[in-house]
């Protein structure tokens, strides 16, 4: 089975701090996604990227920038972590033509204080 | 644009009973349409898909059909369980090319009491 593994599981940050989503998948994906999840909002697009050094903007990417250096790992950086930016972070990863649709990660609970 | 609406939640239902959870979706052209689960602390599992007009996508007694006509895309299950307790997702993929993300609902819980 494809793994996709976040680092954390939950993390609490400071307001204003850099904050470092890690996510790893083992199966030789070309894309991967960074979700955000809310209640009452679903899941929301921030950034996805379909090769190394390769990213796209999704719906909401403002406050957020990404890192993919290698293809089995995608970054989602907070570059100044504000109160809003509490959410449940999930990564997916995916092969192109191949409909087995998307592997997601178990997600990275982050509250911001 | 392209988006995705599903009934909202919570769902509450008793152990045995019929479920169905209304998905409907806005599309150019012909996309791709999964369910997926999130079970309580997890990420999202997919649990069925279609990828044409009239396919029935079906898993773990979950079933549901693409219906182009109506541009829909329903949950069903005969008989939940207790265990089936999550919140589902309705979602659409438009390409099947690189970098094509899933557009997803807002989601819609599911509470099976015993």
């Amino acid at each position: 089975d494809v793994k996709v593994t976040q680092s954390s599981r939950y993390l609490v940050k400071r307001t204003g701090e850099k904050v470092f989503l890690e996510c790893v998948q083992d199966m030789d994906h070309e894309n991967m996604f960074w979700y955000r999840q809310d209640p009452g909002l679903g899941l929301r697009l921030i950034y996805f990227s379909y090769d190394v050094k390769m990213k796209e903007k999704g719906d909401i990417p403002e406050g957020y920038s990404v890192s993919r250096e290698k293809k089995e790992r995608f970054s989602l950086i907070l570059e100044s972590a504000s109160t809003n930016q509490t959410s449940m972070y999930l990564c997916a990863s995916r092969v192109t033509g191949e409909d087995y649709g998307y592997t997601f990660g178990s997600g990275t609970r982050l509250t911001v204080v | 644009g392209n988006s995705v609406t599903q009934m909202e939640g919570p769902v509450t239902l008793s152990e045995e009973a019929f479920l169905t959870i209304n998905c409907t979706y806005t599309a150019t052209g012909y996309p791709s349409l999964f369910w997926y689960v999130q079970y309580p602390g997890e990420g999202l599992q997919l649990l069925l898909k279609a990828t044409k007009a009239d396919d029935k996508g079906s898993n773990k007694g979950f079933e549901a059909t693409y219906r182009k006509e109506t541009t829909s895309f329903h949950l069903e299950k005969g008989s939940v369980q207790v265990s089936d307790s999550a919140v589902y997702f309705c979602a659409l993929r438009l390409f099947d090319q690189a970098g094509t993300a899933l557009i997803f609902g807002k989601g819609t819980t599911l509470s099976v009491s015993s």
